[in-house]
């Protein structure tokens, strides 16, 4: 059974750029959520779709931003990079038939030069 | 005060010595989980739990919902268990999922 799939893994972006990450979560899980890991601040919730819809948002600027497709994909974007996005993106998927529980992607290391 | 508090910081312990990480929560919740990331980044997810005890292998978790604290322990410590140990516990103000995590605890064993 394939896990959670995020690319890319690795990303080094200019500062004013956008830039699109995404995620493919466990087949059958239908709420993927994304997490920023900082050194400075550890790891952050950003948001949580479900059923292409968002359900839970994180105390983050509207630079962040993201949706989910028909197959529960996900995609996170984040425009008008700042030095300070430097981070470990990360995203996990859940289903009720896990009773909720999380499987994780590898996250993809966005830096921002 | 932080949502969730995890002690210690750091350890560093000798292989086979059993280890005890600590997590503390200051709000309700449904379940905790405790989570072990690996240089690199990736993140395994290694209990969740809603009561009493879980074990597998040489790990065991354990939850005091009175109390609002949590453990884990590794028994018989070996160098491959060297990671960052996080806690995290889901919002119950909110529908769906989001987690508030712990600023982890980084373990080193040495052999």
């Amino acid at each position: 059974k394939a896990g959670v799939t995020q690319t890319p893994r690795y990303l080094i972006k200019t500062r004013g750029q956008q830039v699109t990450l995404s995620c493919s979560p466990i087949s059958g899980h239908r709420s993927v959520s994304w997490y920023q890991q900082t050194p400075g601040q550890g790891l952050q919730f950003l948001f949580e779709y479900f059923s292409e819809t968002q359900r839970n948002k994180g105390n983050f600027p509207g630079r962040f931003s993201g949706r989910q497709f028909s197959n529960s994909r996900s995609e996170m974007n984040v425009s008008t990079l700042e030095l300070g996005d430097s981070a470990l993106y990360l995203c996990a998927s859940s289903s009720p038939a896990t009773n909720y529980g999380y499987t994780f992607g590898s996250g993809t290391r966005l830096t921002v030069v | 005060k932080n949502e969730v508090e995890q002690s210690p910081q750091n350890l560093t312990a000798q292989e086979g010595e059993f280890i005890t990480i600590n997590c503390s929560y200051s709000v309700g919740i449904s379940a905790l989980h405790w989570l072990q990331q690996h240089p690199g980044g990736g993140i395994v997810s290694l209990f969740m739990l809603s009561s009493g005890k879980k074990k597998h292998g040489r790990l065991i978790a354990t939850i005091n919902i009175q109390e609002k604290h949590s453990s884990l322990h590794i028994t018989a410590s070996h160098p491959r268990d060297s990671a960052v140990y996080i806690c995290a516990v889901p919002s119950l103000q909110t529908s769906g999922s989001r987690l508030t995590f712990g600023e982890g605890t980084q373990l080193t064993v040495n052999p």
